[in-house]
């Protein structure tokens, strides 16, 4: 079944403490996205990927870090979580760029940073 | 800047009564618009989108939407709710077939009654 998967789905933590979200699609994408969901503020892009060793920053990314060393993994780094980190947050893939192809969101990680 | 509104934080319908959930965008150059839904506990999935050609775009679940250029926005409808639409409903744009950057809109939550 083609999907994206995040992990964990659920993680509470605390301030300083570092984490990692791990991203994995078994599509073949070239582009991967990290998406933090807020009420009222919809989905906020925090980095990209066009390809393996290729990313870039999105519109809030504040306090994360990303690598693209396989094209099916993007793993989310927190380094040094806070509490404005606690959010929901999306991966997402898509196919080959040069098309406006729609985004595979995976189910989601809450994140609570205590 | 590139931008997604949804005026509507929530929409109620009956069952069996047409649904619209609005959409308006401002961007640069040509529009490539999306609808996303989100069910509890889910990621978000794609509903439809409108690149080029008719302006009235069908999609997933006998949902439609109408793309409206001197408008600028790009409603979703539906003729008949079902109980089972009742969900998280997210516009969003891309700009360039290259799609490096998704902007979101904040989400409209709509509610069908029975």
């Amino acid at each position: 079944e083609a999907q994206v998967t995040q992990n964990p789905r659920y993680l509470i933590t605390v301030t300083g403490k570092k984490l990692t979200v791990t991203c994995s699609q078994n599509m073949n994408h070239e582009y991967m996205s990290w998406y933090r969901q807020d009420p009222g503020l919809g989905l906020r892009q925090i980095y990209y990927s066009m390809n393996v060793e290729v990313t870039d920053k999105g519109d809030v990314p504040e306090g994360y870090k990303v690598s693209r060393k396989e094209k099916r993994n993007f793993p989310l780094i927190l380094e040094s979580p806070s509490p404005n980190q606690t959010s929901l947050y999306f991966c997402a893939s898509k196919p080959p760029l040069g098309q406006p192809y729609e985004q595979y969101f995976g189910p989601g990680t809450r994140l609570t940073v205590t | 800047a590139q931008s997604v509104a949804q005026p509507e934080d929530q929409v109620n319908v009956a069952e069996g009564n047409p649904l619209t959930v609005k959409c308006t965008y401002s961007v640069s150059g040509n529009p490539y618009l999306f609808w996303y839904v989100q069910y509890p506990n889910r990621g978000l999935q794609f509903l439809l989108k409108y690149i080029t050609g008719d302006n009235l775009v069908k999609g997933s679940y006998g949902f439609e939407a109408e793309f409206n250029k001197s408008q600028t926005s790009f409603h979703l409808k539906k003729p008949s709710a079902l109980v089972s639409d009742s969900a998280l409903y997210f516009c969003a744009v891309i700009k360039g077939t290259g799609g490096f950057k998704t902007i979101f809109g904040a989400g409209t939550r709509l509610f069908v009654k029975a």
